[in-house]
């Protein structure tokens, strides 16, 4: 079954300090994929999204992330997280062979940032 | 102006009432999506279109029905209310390849 796995669902970390934000999905087909952030009263923003080509990719706000195949990871990264960056964040899996845009939708992780 | 609009931002409602909630958008996409958000759960496919004749269900449609009155506006019905539908509830536009554009969200709540 196709599933996407977020397995921090709470993540403290001061302001200043890199960020790490772990992503896994179960997918058959060929992964799209994507980092979205929801601050708080919010709709949902996309960061970054990862369909084919380099592995490493870049986002807004600082945000980067990482393809790994043989890990069916990709992990959200920032070398210097700001306040302003607390918010809850969801990894997104999808997939050229689906007949419509499905989106599988991780269950989230919650940052808060102390100062 | 805000691409993805829906009304209301909040709702509070009784066991058994009819609840509609309305999406707007202004981005020209075909295809529109309702979601709904629980803690721990990410978000939900309720229904799905891709154009104004065409209405799928997602994964979770049971108490649940939409509208597709026009290529910008999408309508979320819950019939008859029920509590466990308390959540929060966002509506999604995209063009391929896969990238959706949300709502800010209607916060509802069934008492």
């Amino acid at each position: 079954a196709q599933s996407v796995t977020q397995p921090d669902i709470h993540i403290t970390v001061s302001e200043g300090a890199s960020l790490e934000l772990r992503c896994n999905y179960s997918y058959g087909a060929t992964p799209y994929l994507f980092w979205y952030v929801q601050s708080p009263g919010q709709g949902l923003q996309l960061l970054l999204k990862y369909f084919s080509g380099d592995t490493l990719v870049q986002g807004i706000k600082g945000f980067e992330a990482e393809f790994k195949r043989s890990q069916s990871s990709f992990n959200l990264r920032k070398p210097s997280v700001h306040w302003s960056d607390a918010a809850e964040y969801f990894c997104a899996v999808g997939s050229e062979k689906t007949s419509y845009d499905k989106v599988i939708f991780g269950p989230g992780t919650s940052l808060s940032v102390i100062p | 102006d805000a691409d993805v609009t829906q009304t209301p931002r909040n709702r509070i409602t009784k066991t058994g009432k009819r609840i509609m909630l309305e999406c707007s958008q202004t981005k020209g996409h075909d295809r529109m999506y309702w979601y709904r958000q629980d803690p721990g759960l990410g978000l939900r496919l309720i229904y799905y279109s891709f154009d104004v004749k065409d209405i799928n269900k997602g994964e979770i449609s049971d108490g649940y029905s939409v509208s597709r009155q026009a290529q910008a506006k999408f309508s979320l019905s819950l019939e008859s209310a029920i509590p466990n539908q308390t959540a929060l509830y966002f509506c999604a536009t995209s063009d391929p390849p896969h990238e959706q554009f949300f709502g800010p969200g209607t916060r509802l709540t069934v008492l």
